[in-house]
């Protein structure tokens, strides 16, 4: 079992939805990272969290230490936000250990 | 742009050959992070240097080795390579000794042929 676990691992949606992207970890962390890698293959990073939520634009990402998962929310979504989102995780020091990716793929 | 420059974009090489992937980071941050994208291990980190000096390893491998130099520019080099070693290889940049505020380059693609 892979020590961070992303859902879904596709994910398909229509102009205007509200989506959701799932990350749960298995070890112990200091921090949790959201990322974006477009489709040309930069990353951007998107949040660094440790606990609570946190909001960019219409982006919001979520993290429940006690249950060791985290939720990146996107609202109203834009064929823009097609990209493939990597959640990772501080294990010690400023090692990440990174999940296989969720593409999302939104239509207009 | 992230202020972070990967140089080459692209390199095809043999195996048993070295290659040096170079990196310059965002201006005025001291960690240079390395991580390696393949097709069947995903993202992985390689390492870390802060002002010159390692300060965390990931899974490197021992015929890999990085480096940090006083202009904080570093240089990844990869030697004996394998064909298991084609991938897409990311610098990121950070102020700071940790992750926060992480930028990425645009990343150099290895083909091991």
């Amino acid at each position: 079992k892979n020590e961070v676990e992303q859902s879904p691992q596709n994910l398909t949606a229509q102009e205007g939805e509200f989506i959701t992207i799932n990350c749960s970890y298995s070890v112990g962390i200091s921090a949790l990272h959201w990322l974006q890698q477009h489709p040309g293959g930069g990353i951007v990073s998107l949040f660094m969290l440790s606990s609570g939520k946190k909001k960019h634009g219409r982006l919001i990402a979520t993290i429940n230490i006690q249950e060791k998962h985290s939720s990146l929310h996107i609202t109203a979504s834009h064929p823009r936000d097609s990209a493939v989102y990597i959640c990772a995780v501080e294990t010690s020091g400023s090692r990440l250990t990174f999940g296989e990716g969720t593409q999302l793929t939104v239509n207009p | 742009d992230s202020g972070v420059t990967q140089t080459p974009k692209h390199l095809i090489t043999a195996t048993g050959q070295r290659v040096t992937l170079r990196c310059s980071p965002r201006s005025g941050d001291l960690s240079v992070y390395w991580y390696q994208q393949s097709l069947d291990q995903g993202l992985q980190f390689l390492i870390q240097y802060y002002n010159g000096e390692e300060r965390a390893k990931g899974n490197i491998l021992e015929r890999f080795s990085a480096q940090q130099f006083p202009d904080l520019h570093s240089e990844l080099n990869l030697s004996s390579l394998e064909l298991g070693d084609s991938a897409l290889y990311f610098c990121a940049s950070s102020p700071g000794l940790t992750n926060e505020r992480l930028f990425f380059g645009s990343g150099t693609q290895l083909s091991v042929l």
